[in-house]
């Protein structure tokens, strides 16, 4: 089953008006996540860094003050597109990596994605 | 994180295998090969991954050259429900360097019946 669950899975929404978008991992702690966006046809790119308890870090290009990120809780990453515009529908998948076993290192579990349509 | 270098597409056809190739000849000694797929608005699903033992799990095998510059992920019996674009990605292990991963083009894969 889903070990990252994010929500919702689709929304649609008016120019100018913000938009939240949760993550959560499931059974485990994350202290980390990360937020994508995937253009269509293209590949995921990788916008920001959420940390617990701390700020979050943005790739360049990725505006900090439109795409707000709140990590206040060890399961949660929130990420909130403000002022929507058309420009930023999109697909946003969140990425949380989980201890892994024998020695292999932590996997990384992604969300089912949120497909943001700006209107 | 060195770079991958995935054909953009390929076709296979359903019941046989899918031999999926990666190109990372700039590979480091501590880089881990990982592949990963997307079936369509979805978001990415792990399949496997090695060092540089070839790797077999309940999903698919990972064959890794000798000197580890290319890699083939190999689906045994490929069905309709494999087709999705399968990205290979080259990078240390997630305990070591803050766990992003960075996607590239990766192969999209048709299963035909």
């Amino acid at each position: 089953g889903a070990v990252v669950s994010q929500h919702p899975s689709w929304v649609i929404c008016k120019s100018g008006t913000s938009v939240k978008i949760e993550c959560r991992s499931l059974d485990f702690q994350a202290t980390t996540m990360f937020w994508y966006r995937q253009f269509p046809k293209q590949s995921l790119m990788l916008m920001a860094t959420s940390n617990e308890g701390s700020k979050a870090t943005y790739e360049q290009g990725v505006e900090k003050d439109k795409f707000l990120i709140n990590h206040a809780s060890l399961t949660l990453s929130t990420l909130t597109v403000t002022s929507a515009h058309p420009e930023d529908s999109s697909f946003y998948i969140c990425s949380a990596p989980r201890a892994g076993t024998g020695g292999n290192g932590a996997e990384a579990f992604f969300g089912q994605g949120t497909r943001l349509t700006v209107v | 994180d060195a770079k991958t270098t995935q054909p953009p597409s390929m076709d296979c056809a359903e019941g046989r295998a899918a031999n999926l190739p990666c190109n990372h000849s700039t590979i480091s000694g501590n880089e881990y090969v990982y592949w990963y797929r997307q079936i369509h608005s979805q978001g990415p699903q792990y399949i496997i991954h090695g060092l540089k033992n070839n790797e077999t799990n309940e999903m698919a095998s990972l064959i890794i050259t000798e000197d580890r510059k290319s890699s083939t992920l190999i689906l045994p019996h490929a069905t309709l429900r494999d087709t999705a674009v399968y990205y290979c990605i080259v990078r240390v292990a997630f305990k070591a360097a803050g766990n992003k991963l960075t996607f590239g083009g990766g192969t999209r894969v048709l299963v035909k019946p």
